[in-house]
């Protein structure tokens, strides 16, 4: 079975600064994906950013980017120019690629809060 | 595009009763998955419908069930609500074509409370 931690349950950055959110998983799978949510006040889980597991360049979206090092098992977030509307839980999750099947393993989540 | 539309947002049910929660995909997206979401245990995978066939159960006790429609609409039902069963149940859409793992799109959730 596939599991995901997250070992920082709660952080903070001031606005503008940089953060890193760690992740990491256990699985003996050698094709997934990995994938990044947030979920603000508002509980609505939003997409931050995905990874395909065969694929050696890390992903990036904008203001955030992925440190993915497939044999470590690891997956951290960079967040730069952090904004106050980063204040969120974010969640790393992960995914089999084979077997037809949707379903996503998450960690437990770690409470961002961008400062003014 | 909609997005993915869950209804109801907040429930409150008494011990004993059963709920049945909706959730309409993504126009074009045949499979919806499910997720229970408590401070205690996070998020966990409840069920995934693909084209109306259960692909994927999680493990939880026979008294949460699914279904899904010909229209990709799908239905958890809860039957014998206990107090453990209050959480925030998220459904999320994705899969336009079957093996091709898409993004997950969620919904905002129903808030289950049972008193």
């Amino acid at each position: 079975a596939q599991t995901v931690t997250q070992s920082q349950p709660e952080m903070s950055v001031q606005e503008a600064e940089t953060v890193t959110l760690s992740c990491t998983y256990d699985t003996s799978e050698s094709n997934y994906y990995l994938f990044w949510y947030k979920q603000p006040p508002s509980r609505q889980m939003i997409l931050v950013i995905r990874q395909e597991a065969y694929k050696q360049q890390n992903a990036t979206e904008n203001r955030f980017s992925v440190n993915f090092q497939k044999a470590a098992k690891s997956f951290s977030l960079k967040i730069s120019d952090s904004q106050l509307g980063d204040t969120a839980m974010y969640f790393c999750a992960f995914m089999k690629s084979q077997g037809g099947s949707e379903k996503l393993v998450f960690g437990k989540g770690t409470k961002l809060t961008v400062n003014p | 595009k909609a997005g993915v539309t869950q209804t109801p947002r907040y429930l409150i049910k008494t011990r004993g009763q059963q709920v049945t929660l909706s959730c309409s995909p993504i126009s074009g997206h045949r499979s919806v998955s499910w997720y229970q979401q408590t401070p205690g245990q996070g998020l966990q995978f409840l069920f995934e419908y693909f084209s109306e066939t259960q692909r994927n159960k999680g493990n939880f006790p026979g008294r949460f069930s699914g279904r899904q429609f010909s229209n990709s609409r799908s239905e958890m039902n809860v039957s014998t609500l206990e107090l453990g069963d209050s959480a925030l149940y998220l459904c999320a859409s994705s899969s336009l074509f079957p093996g091709i793992q898409e993004k997950a799109f969620f919904g905002q959730g129903t808030r289950l409370t049972v008193v």
